[in-house]
């Protein structure tokens, strides 16, 4: 598999509960993004990591939001206490760092649902 | 603040002929435009790159315009297939000694390509 990996492809949770969503990244690829995409709107930033430290979390709404990269592969994005408003697409991003021949290459996006 | 803007929602080109997407930006800072095309159900894929020291970049049926004094790009595709049937986005980072960071994207052109 070459691609950017991103599971469960569809979660639906109930207002208030906790979720985790996965990230497993192009083998070799330094550079690891979150990504969120809510209906008609294009994806939105949430948080970069260069190999295990986040560089960037500027995009975070809130500190209900954290995202993990441990051993600078796969990364886990937790959502607290959730709400409807966190239901979206959300999109994980891989690239190696660099130059500019190196664009983000997307995974096909966890859908989340809060009920 | 919309920084990166696609004031078209939709466009419906006949095939064989040209496609013209449009973006205009307002943060003076971006220095680096993508163009990405999404399926239904996929992540983004990216098409095409221009860095602002060019005002045209070409590759195969694809051509990325950069107009920086406008504030504007825009995408052309010739010939159109239907294959090419999609949402494009248009997005733009500020570039560092790191590559490109995270990416501000529009909110995306449905493109429809009438056989």
């Amino acid at each position: 598999g070459a691609g950017v990996s991103q599971t469960p492809s569809n979660k639906v949770t109930e207002k208030g509960k906790y979720v985790e969503l996965r990230c497993d990244p192009i083998s070799g690829h330094t550079a690891l993004y979150w990504y969120r995409q809510s209906l008609g709107q294009g994806p939105e930033f949430l948080i970069y990591f260069q190999g295990t430290g986040a560089a960037d979390d500027s995009g975070l709404p809130n500190d209900r939001f954290f995202a993990v990269r441990p051993e600078g592969s796969v990364s886990t994005l937790k959502i607290q206490r959730t709400e409807r408003g966190d239901s979206a697409v959300y999109l994980c991003a891989s690239s190696k760092q660099g130059n500019y021949n190196s664009p983000l290459h997307f995974g096909n996006g966890t859908r989340l649902t809060v009920t | 603040d919309q920084q990166v803007k696609q004031n078209s929602p939709s466009l419906s080109v006949q095939e064989g002929r040209i496609s013209i997407l449009n973006c205009d930006y307002t943060n003076s800072m971006f220095d680096y435009f993508l163009w990405y095309k999404k399926y239904p159900a996929e992540g983004p894929t990216f098409l095409i790159s221009i860095s602002s020291i060019k005002d045209k970049n070409e590759d195969g049926r694809f051509t990325v315009f950069l107009n920086k004094s406008a504030k504007h790009l825009s995408l052309h595709i010739v010939p159109s297939q239907p294959g090419d049937s999609a949402v494009y986005f248009c997005a733009a980072s500020r570039g560092s000694n790191f590559g490109n960071e995270k990416l501000t994207f529009g909110t995306g052109t449905r493109l429809t390509i009438i056989p």
